[in-house]
């Protein structure tokens, strides 16, 4: 059973362009949230997704959208880069027969921006 | 202040020590989670737990809900339990993070 997995693992944009990186939930989980995290400092919340739409959403301007898609899988959206959006961007699955409450985190997918 | 704080951030022991690293908080929760990450990334959640006591192995997690305060020690500790250990508070997927403690276990 393969657990939560993102792809890029690695990606180098330039300011001002646009990026989208993927997420395959854990099989049998419904739910996908998405984290920043800047080095050295704990990941912060970006938004949630539930059936097919944003449940829930941190402090992250309109720069950041999403999207989730029937097989649950969801994609992280962001315009207009900058510099302070380089971070590792983690996405954590949950729901199913596990619940809602704990969760499974990807590896992550590492953003530089140039 | 942060929302949730997390002491020490780094912590260095020698292998076979106790360990023990804090957690405080200031908003109300429906779950506390203990998670460990290793460099390059990948966040493997340790406990969850809303009232009392959990052990797992040489792991054990407590939480005291009245004074918002949490610990994870690790008896025994090895090198390979060399890593960032995170506390989250929150309900659902909407958690607020620590910034983490940095621990390295020498041998």
């Amino acid at each position: 059973d393969a657990g939560v997995t993102q792809s890029p693992t690695h990606l180098i944009k330039t300011r001002g362009q646009q990026v989208t990186l993927r997420c395959s939930p854990k099989s049998g989980h419904d739910t996908v949230s998405w984290y920043q995290q800047a080095l050295g400092q704990g990941p912060q919340f970006i938004f949630q997704y539930y059936e097919e739409e944003e449940r829930q959403r941190g402090n992250f301007p309109d720069r950041f959208s999403g999207h989730q898609f029937p097989n649950y899988s969801s994609e992280l959206n962001v315009n207009a880069l900058l510099l302070g959006d380089s971070a590792l961007y983690l996405c954590a699955s949950s729901g199913g027969q596990a619940g809602y409450e704990k969760l499974f985190f990807g590896s992550g997918t590492q953003l530089s921006v140039l | 202040k942060n929302e949730v704080e997390q002491s020490p951030q780094n912590l260095t022991a020698q292998e076979g020590e106790f360990i023990t690293i804090n957690c405080s908080y200031s908003v109300g929760i429906s779950a506390l989670h203990w998670l460990q990450q290793h460099p390059g990334g990948g966040i493997v959640s340790l406990f969850m737990l809303s009232s009392g006591k959990k052990k797992h192995g040489r792991l054990i997690a407590t939480i005291n809900i009245q004074e918002k305060h949490s610990s994870l020690h690790i008896t025994a500790s090895h090198p390979r339990d060399s890593a960032v250990y995170i506390c989250a508070v929150g309900g659902g997927n909407k958690l607020v993070f620590g910034a983490g403690t940095i621990l390295r276990v020498k041998s």
